[in-house]
């Protein structure tokens, strides 16, 4: 069951340009949409979010899109740095009370100096 | 910045044994949830706790699971009866709206 899917499971990058990181979803209830970081030996860590009222979501040097045609969420990091690389995951919830998460399997990105 | 704490960071068990995976939520959170991610898959969603009771859970949240906030600062997961394949990181995660925080998991390795 893949409501939620990575389909590249890592991604390199040179430091200064841009990172995109895509995320796909089958499930039309979701309605709000995350990205997470993760770091080995630590939590997932909130980075990014967009309602689905919205298509752009803006935070410093990340940018969410979504596009719900074609349910389809990016993820855009510009610059890259050397300390964005981590593994990120995309993650979307509906409108039950709980809000629970669905993750997607991640993508490792790593930035190159 | 206030975070959800996990104890222990590595917990070793054997099949069949009891464990129990302690968390503090952050302190005005309201919503408490379990999530746990076998090694090299997804973060998969177990339960979610609400008003003092359970309010989702996933087919993995079985019998074998339960959980308990005994004194409202500390959450539980207790697994009553440990089988290999619950070997993983469980994460626990609180929010008072949206997003999620999460902290920083316990790795459970069953023997």
């Amino acid at each position: 069951d893949q409501q939620v899917k990575q389909n590249s499971p890592s991604l390199s990058v040179q430091e200064g340009r841009i990172s995109i990181l895509n995320c796909d979803y089958t499930n039309s209830m979701f309605d709000y949409f995350l990205w997470y970081k993760k770091y080995p030996a630590e939590g997932p860590t909130f980075l990014i979010s967009i309602s689905s009222i919205k298509d752009k979501n803006e935070d410093g040097r990340f940018t969410v899109f979504l596009n719900k045609s074609a349910k389809h969420l990016s993820l855009h990091i510009v610059p890259s740095q050397p300390g964005d690389s981590a593994v990120y995951f995309c993650a979307a919830s509906g409108s039950g009370s709980a809000r629970q998460l669905t993750f997607g399997s991640g993508t490792q990105l790593t930035v190159l100096p | 910045e206030p975070e959800v704490t996990q104890t222990p960071s590595h917990q070793v068990t054997q099949m069949g044994q009891e464990v129990i995976l302690r968390c503090v939520p952050i302190s005005n959170h309201l919503y408490f949830y379990w999530y746990r991610q076998i090694l090299g898959q997804k973060v998969e969603f177990l339960v979610s706790f609400y008003n003092n009771e359970i309010s989702e859970k996933s087919e993995i949240f079985d019998d074998q699971f339960s959980v308990e906030r005994p004194d409202g600062s500390n959450f539980t997961l207790k697994i009553r009866s440990t089988k290999l394949e619950d070997s993983a990181m469980y994460f626990c995660a609180s929010r008072v709206d949206s997003p999620l925080h999460f902290g920083n998991g316990t790795r459970l390795t069953v023997t």
